[in-house]
């Protein structure tokens, strides 16, 4: 069975600053895909950015990019320039890519505080 | 384009009773997954449905059942409530076919047992 880990419960930044995130998961598969998700407290969780694991380019989108170490099992996200409305918990998920939605196995989540 | 939406939002119930709860996916979404989220936990999957019947299920007691009804939405039931059912419930939904295989979330349910 797959499994993801997020070893930081709490990270805080400078707003402005950059932050990153750490997640570790477990597979036995060569293909899979990565999430990082965001659950502000309105408790809504939102797609922050997506690895596909075949791809040996790491993603970005805008602020947030990923660092994917795919022998290390290792993905990381970098979020720069952090701003007020970042603060929330962030969710690391893996799935697999079988054709047809599968389910997502997600992390225990970080708790992001910005400061300003 | 409404996205997934679930009702109700809060929900208080006593331990050993039974509770329903709903959720209408996104539009062009026919896959709907279910997921409990304990206080500072991440979500754990329950169940997936599509075309009307579970295709997958997660480490989840048999009180836990749902439904999907022809025009995508489903219910996730619970019986016999016990006070560690208490969570955050959430709904997904995403398409069965193609490369996206987002999946778009709704903002949950509270459910409370005492």
């Amino acid at each position: 069975a797959q499994t993801v880990t997020q070893s930081q419960p709490e990270m805080s930044v400078q707003e402005a600053e950059t932050v990153t995130l750490s997640c570790t998961y477990d597979t036995s598969e060569s293909d899979y895909y990565l999430f990082w998700y965001k659950q502000p407290p309105s408790r809504q969780m939102i797609l922050v950015i997506r690895q596909e694991a075949y791809k040996q380019q790491n993603a970005t989108e805008n602020r947030f990019s990923v660092n994917f170490q795919k022998a290390a099992k290792s993905f990381s996200l970098k979020i720069s320039d952090s701003q007020l409305g970042d603060a929330a918990m962030y969710f690391c998920a893996y799935r697999r890519p079988i054709q047809g939605a599968q389910k997502l196995v997600f992390g225990q989540g970080t708790r992001l505080t910005i400061n300003p | 384009d409404a996205g997934v939406t679930q009702s109700p939002t809060h929900l208080i119930k006593t331990r050993g009773q039974q509770v329903t709860l709903r959720c209408s996916p996104k539009s062009g979404h026919d896959t709907v997954s279910w997921y409990q989220q304990a206080l500072g936990q991440g979500p754990q999957f329950i169940f997936q449905y599509y075309e009307e019947e579970e295709r997958q299920r997660g480490n989840f007691p048999d009180r836990f059942s749902g439904h999907q009804f022809p025009n995508y939405s489903s219910e996730l039931n619970v019986n016999a409530l016990l006070l560690g059912d208490s969570a955050l419930y959430l709904c997904a939904s995403s398409k069965d076919r193609g490369l996206s295989y987002e999946q778009y979330f709704g903002p949950g349910t509270r459910l409370t047992v005492t």
